[in-house]
C-alpha cells in the first residue's frame, strides 16, 4: 500500500517532555500537510509544506512546535515542553502539488497524543 | 475567513433511513468541497469531492451536491445501514489548498 502512514500511531507522555511525530507521504507528491484534530472538532491546518520549504504556518503553532521536511520526503512535527492541551489526534496529508483545481489531499490514519 | 459548519451535529437513524447532512461555508469563493467520513479514533477517508465547477457527485448510495451562491452542500446517503455510522465531515478547499473542516456530523444508524 502506498498511501500516507504516521508513526507512531499513538502516543503517551507526560507534561514537559518532548515528542516527535514522523508522517511519510505518497511517494510522488510534493505537498504535505499537518493538522490537529481534538476532541469533537474537526481537524485544524498547521502547516504544510512545498517540497523542503515550509510555505504557510498557522497561528496555532506556538513556539514549542517545530516541523520540518529536509529532503522533501518525509516529515516530523515535533512538539517540546508538552502541555496538557496538546492532546489531541495529529493529521498528516499528502498531496501532488500541481495546482489548479484537483489538487486533492491524502490523508494518514494520524497519531493520537495523550498528555498527562 | 471561511467558516464551516455542519448542522446536525448528531444524529441518529432506523436502517434503512434515506438521510441528509449538511454543509454551510460562509465564502463562497472555493475551489472544491469534501466529504470524509472518520471512525473513531481514525484518519479520514475520504467520500466525494465537488469541484467548483461542479453541482454534484454520486458514489454507490452516497450523493453530495455543491450550491456556491448559497454556501451550501448536502451528503445525502440513501437506505442507511449500520455499518455507515460514523462521523462524517465537510471540508471547504480554498485558494490556498488550505481545507477548512466543519465539525462534523455523528450519525448512528440502529440495525
Amino acid at each position: 500500500d502506498t498511501g500516507v502512514s504516521q508513526d507512531p500511531r499513538h502516543k503517551i507522555t507526560k507534561r514537559g517532555q518532548n515528542v516527535t511525530f514522523r508522517c511519510d507521504p505518497i511517494s510522488e507528491h510534493n505537498r504535505l500537510y499537518w493538522y490537529r484534530q481534538t476532541l469533537g472538532q474537526g481537524p485544524e491546518f498547521l502547516t504544510y509544506f512545498q517540497n523542503e520549504a515550509q510555505l504557510e504556518k498557522s497561528r496555532l503553532l506556538s513556539d514549542r512546535f517545530s516541523a520540518e521536511r529536509p529532503k522533501g520526503s518525509f516529515s516530523t512535527l515535533e512538539i517540546q515542553r508538552t502541555e496538557q492541551g496538546d492532546s489531541a489526534m495529529y493529521l498528516c496529508a499528502s498531496s501532488l502539488g500541481g495546482g489548479g483545481i484537483t489538487d486533492t489531499q491524502y490523508f494518514g490514519p494520524g497519531t493520537r497524543l495523550t498528555v498527562l | 475567513k471561511q467558516e464551516v459548519t455542519q448542522i446536525p451535529a448528531a444524529l441518529s437513524v432506523p436502517e434503512g433511513e434515506n438521510l441528509v447532512l449538511n454543509c454551510s461555508f460562509t465564502d463562497s469563493a472555493i475551489y472544491n468541497l469534501q466529504w470524509f467520513r472518520q471512525d473513531p479514533g481514525k484518519g479520514l477517508t475520504s467520500l466525494l469531492l465537488i469541484q467548483s465547477s461542479q453541482r454534484e457527485q454520486t458514489s454507490g448510495r452516497l450523493n453530495a451536491s455543491l450550491d456556491k451562491s448559497s454556501g451550501r452542500s448536502t451528503l445525502y446517503i440513501a437506505a442507511s445501514q449500520p455499518g455507515d455510522s460514523a462521523t462524517y465531515l465537510c471540508a471547504a478547499i480554498t485558494g490556498t489548498y488550505k481545507y477548512i473542516f466543519g465539525t462534523g456530523t455523528r450519525l448512528k444508524v440502529l440495525a
